[in-house]
């Protein structure tokens, strides 16, 4: 059960865009449609962004998208606002019926 | 509005038991596969464990498997986390987490924070 890989960190400026990268294995990722990511704010609970590889949940801008290629997904967040200062982690489905995160992704809006 | 309530969070020492509970309110409880997800401090996020609407079928992280035990009581709308022989490794905040569509985890708790530590 080893974590999804992800940057450590990433940082852009107001109004740019910035794509966090997810990289797991065939077991996990590159095997099932079932990637999510989440948002958390320092001290608060995960937010869930996006589900089923590229599905928005109500209520999350579509500024947040993400896609999937092999053993690898990504979020692009566009037009970045300051409020998307956050960690961010991706999530599987795996062969062995559990479920693992990547490491997180800091994202510092400069 | 969908709430889960964690309690049962506190010190205890390691080689201890500490059960953990989840109060669910605002869907259809039986509906839905639950979760526990953890986070030591400083740290990521950690899946821990996961249970079937139905109680039928669960599944460990192989940090806690044989030591941690999840369960529901769907009469209850409640969750809960039965931990045994807690190690040090074992301090962080745990989640409770509702599933949507059994395949991701569309609502979180504020979590309970369990210490292990002599």
């Amino acid at each position: 059960q080893s974590a999804l890989t992800q940057p450590r960190s990433v940082s852009a400026s107001p109004g740019q865009s910035v794509t966090i990268s997810c990289t797991g294995t065939a077991s996990d990722v590159g095997g099932f449609d079932y990637v999510s990511w989440y948002q958390q704010h320092p001290n608060k609970a995960p937010r869930l962004l996006i589900y089923g590889v590229t599905q928005r949940p109500s209520g999350v801008p579509d500024r947040f998208s993400a896609s999937k290629s092999g053993n690898s997904a990504s979020l692009t967040i566009s037009g970045l606002q300051p409020e998307d200062e956050a960690d961010y982690y991706c999530s599987s489905f795996t062969v062995s019926f559990t479920w693992v995160f990547g490491g997180g992704t800091k994202l510092t809006v400069l | 509005e969908v709430q889960l309530v964690e309690s049962g969070g506190g010190l205890v020492q390691p080689g201890r038991a500490l059960r953990l509970s989840c109060a669910a309110s605002g869907f259809t409880f039986e509906d839905v596969a639950m979760h526990w997800v953890r986070q030591a401090p400083g740290k990521g996020l950690e899946w821990v464990a996961g249970v079937t609407w139905n109680s039928v079928s669960s599944d460990y992280a192989d940090s806690v498997k044989g030591r941690f035990t999840i369960s529901r009581d769907n009469a209850k709308n409640s969750l809960y986390l039965q931990m045994n022989s807690l190690r040090p490794e074992d301090t962080a905040l745990y989640y409770c987490v509702k599933t949507y569509g059994d395949r991701t985890f569309d609502h979180w708790g504020l979590g309970a924070l369990v210490t292990v530590s002599s």
